[in-house]
């Protein structure tokens, strides 16, 4: 079964620490890996796209990894800031599916 | 650009009742999409379109219909409306693509959601 499930559900740091969010999927055959941020009351917006042959991608303060033969991916957070409060979300794509995770919700305090 | 635009926010129907959420896109993209997202669950595929007059089941149609007439906008209709179907729904679209699910150096852009209450 096609599934994909991000941990942990939901996160608390303080501004300025890194954490890194998980994704494991078992989506086959394997095309994309992207993950989203989604605000509250906000349509998810597009961070990093990964395809089968790169293991990093990075945008700003946000860095992704790749591990296609584990099929896992993470999403590290360099510096938090309260802006980064969101719900993650990890989406893969292959063959002719693409499967969302149920996302990791993240929660940054002063 | 105003990129996805979606309306209503926000809408509460009674049982039986039909509705209809509309989506643009000023983008001139072919592909367009209706997710649903309910409470600790991904984002549902609900119905596609590769392009205007042409459109797809996906995921979780059932309850639903949408139409294509031009490239802009994707209605989608709930003819009678549901308790099931209270959920928050999410129009998208990505630039043509050989594979409607998104290749690999597509960006899917997202409205900012319809959040529906059925009673």
């Amino acid at each position: 079964k096609n599934q994909v499930e991000q941990s942990p559900q939901s996160l608390i740091i303080l501004e300025g620490k890194n954490c890194t969010l998980q994704c494991n999927y078992t989506v086959s055959p394997f095309s994309n890996l992207r993950w989203y941020k989604q605000d509250t009351g906000r349509g998810p917006v597009s961070l990093t796209i990964m395809t089968f042959s790169e293991n990093t991608k990075s945008n700003g303060r946000y860095t992704a990894t790749l591990d296609a033969d584990t099929k896992q991916s993470s999403l590290h957070i360099t510096a938090s800031q309260l802006s980064d409060s969101a719900s993650y979300i990890c989406v893969v794509s292959g063959g002719f599916k693409t499967i969302f995770g149920a996302g990791t919700r993240l929660f940054v305090k002063a | 650009n105003a990129g996805v635009t979606q309306t209503p926010k926000f809408r509460i129907l009674k049982i039986g009742q039909s509705m209809t959420l509309q989506c643009t896109q000023d983008m001139n993209h072919n592909y367009m999409y209706w997710y649903r997202q309910d409470p600790g669950m991904g984002l549902k595929l609900i119905y596609y379109s590769v392009g205007a007059g042409i459109t797809d089941k996906g995921e979780v149609p059932n309850g639903y219909n949408v139409s294509r007439s031009t490239t802009e906008d994707f209605p989608l209709r709930l003819e009678l409306a549901a308790p099931s179907q209270t959920s928050v729904y999410f129009c998208a679209s990505t630039p043509s693509s050989l594979r409607w699910e998104g290749s690999q150096r597509e960006t899917q852009y997202f409205g900012p959601g319809t959040r529906l209450l059925v009673l």
